[in-house]
């Protein structure tokens, strides 16, 4: 199985902070690569997929790049909502396997 | 706009058994491969399983396989999860989820609100 690992694991930043997250496959994914975010209660909702393509409705503040094994998942300028999970997942190869993800909370 | 809504979870004893349905709305469930996720606190996001549009290609996490049956029907617009053998480890928040696939680039689109299953004596 690949094995996904993000770092960091959790973060804190403030409103109008820049923040990346990044994700590391354990063997070469090309660009199959998504990230999620989820609330508390909440399922996850994608916003980026294949590694840099923004999911529809998805606000532009956020935005994904990397191929390979490296990628990372930046928000450009925090806003209140966006304080969750990310996680990423790797659509390469059955089993499709996510990392364990970074909880984002607020300083 | 799509809609998936999971029911059947609950408590059952170890080695019980337990059928989890995720009722697919708002869009062409037959057009489109289907997915179950889990969800534990100390595990995080798990992939548990998958099964192909028209029913013909079905795949398992290995933890899984053996125990647990993936299926749909697509005159109900419903995917199911049949879990028999259960064990402690398999309790989690269970998940379906739309494989919406961009150019051979899969993601998961839609996922249904969770249902939890417990196995505990």
């Amino acid at each position: 199985d690949i094995q996904m690992t993000q770092s960091p694991s959790s973060l804190s930043a403030s409103v109008g902070d820049r923040v990346t997250i990044t994700c590391r496959a354990s063997q070469r994914i090309r660009s199959y690569l998504n990230w999620y975010q989820q609330k508390p209660g909440n399922a996850p909702k994608v916003l980026i997929y294949a590694a840099s393509s923004v999911q529809s409705g998805v606000p532009s503040r956020f935005s994904g790049s990397g191929s390979g094994t490296d990628f990372t998942l930046t928000i450009s300028s925090l806003q209140p909502e966006d304080f969750a999970t990310y996680y990423c997942q790797q659509s390469y190869s059955l089993p499709y396997t996510f990392g364990q993800g970074t909880k984002l909370e607020i300083k | 706009e799509a809609q998936l809504v999971e029911s059947g979870g609950g408590l059952v004893q170890p080695g019980g058994s337990l059928r989890l349905s995720c009722a697919a709305s708002g869009f062409t469930f037959s057009s489109y491969w289907m997915h179950w996720v889990r969800q534990t606190p100390g595990k995080g996001l798990v992939w548990v399983s998958r099964i192909k549009s028209d029913g013909s290609s079905i795949v398992y996490a290995d933890s899984v396989k053996g125990r647990f049956t993936i299926s749909r029907d697509n005159a109900k617009n419903t995917l199911y999860l049949q879990m028999n053998s259960l064990r402690a480890d398999d309790t989690a928040v269970y998940y379906c989820a739309r494989d919406l696939d961009y150019g051979g680039y899969s993601n998961f689109d839609y996922w249904g609100q969770g249902t939890l299953v417990t196995v505990s004596s």
